[in-house]
């Protein structure tokens, strides 16, 4: 079955600290692999996405996220977080640029002073 | 990238009754996407809506509880029919452009 799953449902990190937000999906074909960041009382924005090539991909506002296939993992970093960082964090995962999207069930990160 | 409007950006509503909820994208589109977010949960699609076509449902979805319509290119409506509490939910539209999907900012329904 498809999916995608977010084992931290909420995360605190302090100003400053890094960050590491876990994602493992569950996928039959070759995925495309997509983070997204919701903010209280806006849309979905996307931060960045994974299709193929370098598996190292860099997104907006310092995100970067690693394609491990060997551990069916897509976990997003950034090396130092600030307090407009705190939302809510979804990863998601489709079979073509275009496809419907399966989305994970999100991490809320909160970032304490 | 493209901008997506919704309308109402929330409501809250009786059991029993319906709720349309429209969404306007700033360009012509081929697809465009309503997805579900329940309280503390995942999006979920709910359906994809070609203009010109009958709406695809995604299992456990059907049109006579969420009717979609496509009347052109731009813009697509949603209606959550007899609603009872469980329907309470962020529903929002999303549609692509090149290799990206973009999502409105979302409709915060509430049954009570």
């Amino acid at each position: 079955a498809q999916s995608v799953t977010q084992p931290d449902i909420h995360i605190t990190v302090s100003e400053g600290a890094s960050l590491e937000l876990r994602c493992n999906y569950s996928y039959g074909a070759t995925p495309y692999l997509f983070w997204y960041v919701q903010s209280p009382g806006q849309g979905l924005q996307l931060l960045l996405k994974y299709f193929s090539g370098d598996t190292l991909v860099q997104g907006i506002k310092g995100f970067e996220a690693e394609f491990k296939r060997s551990q069916s993992s897509f976990n997003l970093r950034k090396p130092s977080v600030h307090w407009s960082d705190a939302a809510e964090y979804f990863c998601a995962v489709g079979g073509g640029a275009t496809n419907k999207l399966i989305f994970g069930t999100g991490t809320l990160l909160a970032v304490q002073p | 990238s493209a901008v997506i409007s919704q309308k109402p950006s929330r409501d809250i509503c009786q059991r029993g009754t319906s709720l349309t909820i429209q969404c306007q994208v700033d360009s012509q589109v081929t697809m465009m996407f309503w997805y579900r977010q329940q309280p503390g949960q995942s999006l979920t699609l709910i359906a994809t809506a070609n203009q010109g076509s009958e709406a695809t449902y995604e299992s456990g979805f059907v049109i006579d509880k969420f009717p979609i319509s496509r009347p052109n290119l731009t813009f697509s409506t949603l209606t959550v029919s007899n609603m009872s509490p469980e329907d309470s939910s962020i529903y929002l539209c999303s549609t692509t452009r090149g290799d990206e999907q973009f999502f409105g900012p979302g409709t915060r329904l509430t049954v009570l």
